[in-house]
Parts: C-alpha cells; sequence; structure tokens
C-alpha cells in the first residue's frame, strides 16, 4: 500500500525564521509526482510546490523548496523568511495513481 | 476565471437524515475527486471521476456513500441515513487532466462544505 507520512502534527515559529516540514512516503513506483498543498483558515487548499521523481534538482518556488531524497522516499519543504500569511495546514501529496495521497498534515504557525 | 465551487458551504443535519453535496468542477477539467476531511486527519480519499469511465469508488466507507457525476461535470455527493461520524469537511478537486505517467496538474479545491451530524 502507498502511504504518506507527515510525523509533525503541529509547528510554530517565529516570523522571518527558515522552518522545514517533513515528509515521507512507501512506494514501489518509479516515476511520480510529490506535491505539497497548503490549506488556510479559509479552507482553500492551495499548491505550493510540486515534484517530479524522475529529476533529481530540487524544485523550489520563491521561498519555498523541497528536499526531495528518492531513495530515502523523503520530501520535506523548506520556507524560509517565513510570513505571517504562512500559518496554514500543510499537506504533502503522491501522486500519480487514480487516488491522490494525502498525508495527516502539519499546522503550521508563524508567530508575530 | 471561476474555480471549483461547492455547496452548500456548511450544512448541519440530524442523525438518520439524507443529505447531498454539490460540486460544480472547473469547467473542461475531465478529473473529480471527492476527498472527506475529519478534525485532526488527512484528506481521506472517497471517489474519483474521470471522464466518462466507470468511477473508482474504492474509497467510500460504506454503503450510505454514493456519488454521481452527470453530463461529465457536475457531481453530487449523497449521504443517506447520516451518522454523527459523517461530520467532516468533504472537499471536492478538479483537474484538466487524469493522474498517470505524465501527470503534471495540480488538483483544484473547492472550499468544502462542513457537514455537521447532530
Amino acid at each position: 500500500a502507498q502511504t504518506v507520512t507527515q510525523s509533525q502534527p503541529e509547528m510554530s515559529v517565529q516570523e522571518a525564521e527558515t522552518v522545514t516540514l517533513s515528509c515521507t512516503y512507501d512506494t514501489s513506483e518509479s516515476n511520480y509526482y510529490l506535491f505539497w498543498y497548503k490549506q488556510p483558515p479559509s479552507r482553500q487548499m492551495i499548491l505550493v510546490i510540486r515534484q517530479e521523481a524522475y529529476k533529481q534538482q530540487n524544485a523550489t518556488e520563491n521561498r519555498f523548496s523541497v528536499n526531495f531524497q528518492k531513495a530515502a522516499k523523503s520530501f520535506s519543504l523548506k520556507i524560509s523568511d517565513s510570513q505571517l500569511g504562512d500559518t496554514a495546514m500543510y499537506f504533502c501529496a503522491f501522486g500519480p495513481e487514480r487516488e491522490i495521497i494525502f498525508g495527516k498534515g502539519t499546522r503550521l504557525h508563524i508567530l508575530p | 476565471g471561476a474555480g471549483v465551487s461547492q455547496s452548500p458551504s456548511n450544512k448541519v443535519t440530524e442523525k438518520g437524515k439524507d443529505v447531498e453535496l454539490r460540486c460544480d468542477p472547473i469547467s473542461g477539467h475531465t478529473a473529480l475527486y471527492w476527498y472527506r476531511q475529519s478534525l485532526g486527519q488527512g484528506l481521506e480519499f472517497l471517489i474519483y471521476f474521470q471522464g466518462n469511465s466507470a468511477p473508482d469508488k474504492s474509497g467510500l466507507p460504506s454503503d450510505r456513500f454514493s456519488a454521481e457525476r452527470t453530463g461529465g461535470s457536475v457531481s453530487t455527493l449523497t449521504i443517506q441515513r447520516t451518522q454523527q461520524e459523517d461530520s467532516a469537511v468533504y472537499l471536492c478537486a478538479s483537474s484538466p487532466e487524469p493522474p498517470g505517467p505524465t501527470y503534471n496538474s495540480p488538483l483544484h479545491f473547492g472550499n468544502g462544505t462542513r457537514l455537521t451530524v447532530t
């Protein structure tokens, strides 16, 4: 069975600090995509960043970057210069299959 | 352009009643998913529609749950004889292409329907 594990249920960091959210997954597939989604209090799920498994280069989107370790099946999200607006639930997700599998999420609080 | 629209945004119902939750995907999106998000839990896959293919119902938790997608567009999730454990946020998402080896399209989510069964 394919699974996604987020081991940090909740985290808090000061504004402007850097924070890393961890994610591990289990699959026998060789070609797949990994995603990080953000869910602010509005409940709207927003794609933050995605990574193709066949690419060795880590994806980067402005202040957001990933550390993708394929052999270790690890896909962590780094948020640099954190901002108050980054406060949200963050979900790691794995695909592609007909069922896109999500982790249980990490609730991130950015403190002023 | 318009995003994924879900209605109602909130629904309170009595135990034993039936409820219908609606999802309007982004126009032209062929893939549509329903997920359930319970308090403190991640997103639990319920059902997946792709074009005119038979839906993948493998995530539906019981036979009280059903869903349909008419004309490849609007989808309705129906929960019969609701139970308190059905209380959750039900999220709908659509994508312009189905998952597969070249899948590169993110899911576009609606704001969800918060269902409370009393």
